[in-house]
């Protein structure tokens, strides 16, 4: 079975430049999850959507930031203009509402 | 500022030898799970605890969830090469499944 599946896998851009990462949850799961990893901080939850409609956004560090499911088997995270403190492993997870979350590979993004 | 505390940080050890890790709040929750994420990949699942008191065991992984349920350990018994990794505690509140993480501790167990 496929589980979350992310890409790309790693993105290198320019400061100013947008980025678009995009997540397939796993079929079936009801609730998706963005994280974003970097060493200072560690993993932390940036939006999650439950059956499509987003639940909790207090993560999402500024309006650069923004994300979207337009279905159930995908959703997008976009950084407009990214920052080169946007640099980071970003993680996208699916469940079922309280369920376990299975996590994807991860986006590893560089922000030059 | 983290919700939850882990400690150590980073861990070496030689293989067969024993170790511990911790997980602390100020906060209660309802759940308490932990990961282990190895280089390149996303988080595990390993275990989730959910009544205080609790113990759960995962072959030579010891699982303890704290009576207050604020706190949890992770033991590594006999530890292996394999139990190289980021291990990853989280906490979950009773209503959604929003999961606040740990900062991590890194084990590094060398043959």
């Amino acid at each position: 079975d496929a589980g979350v599946i992310q890409s790309p896998r790693h993105e290198v851009t320019e400061m100013g430049q947008e980025v678009t990462l995009r997540c397939k949850p796993i079929s079936g799961h009801n609730s998706l999850f963005w994280y974003r990893q970097t060493m200072m901080r560690g993993l932390e939850l940036l939006i999650y959507f439950n059956n499509n409609v987003p639940i909790d956004d207090s993560g999402m560090p500024e309006d650069r930031f923004s994300a979207k499911m337009p279905n159930a088997s995908f959703s997008t995270l976009k950084i407009q203009p990214s920052e080169p403190r946007d640099s980071a492993v970003y993680f996208c997870a699916s469940s079922l509402t309280s369920g376990t979350q299975y996590f994807g590979p991860g986006t590893r993004l560089t922000v030059l | 500022t983290q919700l939850l505390e882990q400690s150590p940080q980073f861990l070496s050890i030689q293989e067969g030898e024993n170790l511990t890790v911790y997980c602390n709040s100020s906060s209660v929750f309802s759940s308490l799970q932990w990961y282990r994420q190895e280089p390149g990949e996303g988080p595990v699942l390993l275990v989730t605890v959910v009544t205080g008191g609790e113990v759960k065991k995962l072959k030579r992984l010891t699982f303890q969830f704290g009576d207050a349920r604020k706190d949890s350990s992770l033991h590594i018994t006999a530890a292996q090469p394999g139990d190289t990794g980021l291990y990853l505690c989280a906490g979950g509140k009773a209503a959604g499944n929003k999961l606040t993480f740990g900062g991590g501790t890194r084990v590094l167990v060398k043959p």
